[in-house]
């Protein structure tokens, strides 16, 4: 079975570029989150996603970072303008329903350096 | 976020002998906890849960066991392999029923 997939696997871009990253959940989940790892903060939550409807956005940084899921098998990151203080690691991860006794699988990430 | 920065302690081993790696957690009300495997330049692989009503759970050589009194959680793995170098991540859930609360992580060290 496929697992979580996200694209790309690497970007570096410049200081004010747009960034747009990309995942598909595992087919048949029904709850998707995105995440940032840093060495300094660990594991940080961004927002989540249920039945493709944002339903917590309370760990996205400030209005330069927005996320879309516009069905159930695609989302999307974008960060705009990015900043070099954006750089991290982004995960992709979903779920198979919305309780909480249900573990999160995670994509391989997106590694972004902005310069 | 819910997650503690990364002031990983490191655990070395010699390949075949075994492994323990601790976790605090930090809610004597959760009922659900996950054991994941960050391997470098990847993410979170799921290894192991347990819920609250275990005091302990058998995988393919890793067991971990649960100690509600002192909220403990423990992961063993048997004859550690070079492959099981990576960091490993406790995980209970949070205040929200979808959010986990990460722990800081233990860098497991495999010697041959």
């Amino acid at each position: 079975d496929a697992g979580v997939i996200q694209s790309p696997r690497h970007e570096v871009t410049e200081m004010g570029q747009e960034v747009t990253l990309r995942c598909k959940p595992i087919s048949g989940h029904n709850s998707l989150f995105w995440y940032r790892q840093t060495m300094m903060r660990g594991l940080e939550l961004l927002i989540y996603f249920n039945n493709n409807v944002p339903i917590d956005d309370s760990g996205m940084p400030e209005d330069r970072f927005s996320a879309k899921m516009p069905n159930a098998s695609f989302s999307t990151l974008k960060i705009q303008p990015s900043e070099p203080r954006d750089s991290a690691v982004y995960f992709c991860a979903s779920r198979p329903l919305a309780g909480a006794l249900d573990t999160q699988y995670f994509g391989p990430g997106t590694r972004l350096t902005v310069l | 976020g819910e997650s503690v920065g990364l002031h990983l302690p490191t655990l070395s081993v010699q390949e075949g002998d075994n492994s323990i790696i601790n976790c605090a957690y930090s809610n004597s009300a959760s009922d659900y906890f996950i054991w994941y495997k960050q391997e470098s330049g990847k993410g979170p692989q799921f290894i192991i849960d347990i819920r609250s009503n275990m005091d302990k759970r058998q995988g393919q050589r890793v067991t971990v066991l649960l100690n509600k009194t002192v909220k403990h959680l423990s992961l063993q793995i048997a004859a550690t392999q070079p492959g099981d170098s990576a960091v490993y991540f406790c995980a209970e859930p949070g205040a929200s029923s979808y959010k986990l609360i990460f722990g800081s992580g233990t860098r497991l060290l495999v010697r041959p």
